[in-house]
Order: structure tokens, then sequence, then C-alpha cells
């Protein structure tokens, strides 16, 4: 049982670099999200999808991106890397029949440190 | 607004001990809750969630919470704890409709 995979684990940018979170589930699931975890914080929202080809942001979009071409893919690009994007990033799905009735299933992160 | 507060950053207990985590939230219409445990390096799993009916729930792990409207909280609760159970612990609350709005977090210690 694979759940939310992401790719990598951890990774040291430069300022101003570019970079792509990659997450991809295997559970058919139409929602997914991206959120960003800082030292002593909850998670916060970065931005989500409720399908292929639909994406909407959420609490904190600014100097990401992201794009869901297919169901299981949904990757987060840093365009400008900032020492503010320093953070644990967090990729979830949730299943097709509500997400609030659903459980999100989490990946395990990926750790940016931002030098 | 709506808003999650967890005030207890670090709780210590013994192992065997009972366990109260406290989460008070703020929302205009009946919340939907939820309580997640994050071990270290990993990412978040849930340990259970309310969204009507019986105001005792259940979870997995041996947890439980219990809402309550009339305090705005939602505690979770566990009889006796074991050492495993060191972690952090995170309340959240749905917001919208494809959203939930999460707490800063409670850091379990687990002595023996």
């Amino acid at each position: 049982n694979a759940g939310v995979t992401q790719t990598p684990k951890f990774r040291i940018l430069k300022i101003g670099q570019s970079m792509t979170l990659q997450c991809t589930q295997d559970m058919n699931h139409n929602y997914m999200y991206w959120y960003r975890q800082d030292p002593g914080m909850g998670l916060k929202l970065i931005y989500y999808s409720v399908g292929a080809g639909i994406t909407d942001k959420g609490e904190v979009p600014n100097g990401y991106n992201v794009s869901r071409s297919t169901t299981e893919d949904f990757p987060l690009r840093l365009e400008l890397a900032a020492p503010s994007q320093t953070s644990v990033y967090f990729c979830a799905s949730s299943s097709k029949q509500g997400a609030l009735n659903q459980p999100q299933h989490f990946g395990d992160g990926t750790r940016l440190s931002i030098l | 607004a709506q808003s999650v507060t967890q005030p207890d950053i670090h709780i210590t207990v013994s192992e065997g001990a009972s366990l109260e985590l406290r989460c008070n939230y703020s929302y205009g219409a009946t919340p939907y809750l939820f309580w997640y445990v994050q071990s270290p390096g990993q990412g978040l799993q849930l340990l259970l969630k309310y969204f009507s009916g019986d105001t005792l729930v259940q979870g997995i792990k041996g947890f439980e919470a219990e809402f309550k409207r009339s305090q705005s909280s939602f505690n979770l609760r566990k009889p006796s704890v074991h050492w495993s159970d060191a972690a952090e612990y995170f309340c959240a609350v749905g917001r919208g409709a494809n959203n939930l709005f999460f707490g800063t977090g409670t850091r379990l210690t687990v002595i023996p």
C-alpha cells in the first residue's frame, strides 16, 4: 500500500533556485493538497485540487505554483526560492466522496532548506 | 474568524498515566473536528473525527475525544499512555469545502 508518496525527502536550495516537489497517490483520490509546516506551527494549506485540471489557492499560496494534469500527480513548484520557504512540505489526498467526510492521507513530507 | 487553540505546547506524562490534550475552537457553524498524530519524521495520521451525533468519539490506538459545544472544546483523552504515544498531536477544524485549519500542536513526552 503506497498511499501518498513524496519525493525528495530532503533538499537544500540556494536563494533564487527553482525546484519541483513531487507528490503522487495511488488511491484514485480526486482531492489533493499541499501544506507547509513551520517549526512549532500547525500545517497551513498552500494549494489544493479537486480533480485533474482544477487547482485553487489555499491560505499561503504566494511563491508557489501547482498543476494537476492527472488524478495521481500533484507537483508543487517553487520558482524563485526564498529563505522564508524553508519548511517541511506535506502532500495529502482525500477520496472523491467529500473532503471533510473522509480522512486525509498524508505523505511523509519533504524537508526543504533555502540557504 | 475560525481558529483552533491548543493551549499546551508540551505535556509530559508517565507511562500508564491518563492523558488529556486540550483543544478549543472558534467556528460559526457546526464544526467538523479532527485529531491527528505526527510521529517524528512522518506525516500526519488521523486519530479520530467528529461531524455530528454522539459527542464522545472513539479513535484508533485507544484514543477518544469529547465534543462539548458549550465549551467550544474537543479534548483528546487516553486512559493509559504507552511510550509509543510520544508524538506531536494536532487538533483541526474543517473550514470551507476543502480545507482543514490546524492548531499549533501539543508535543507529548512519555517518561518510564
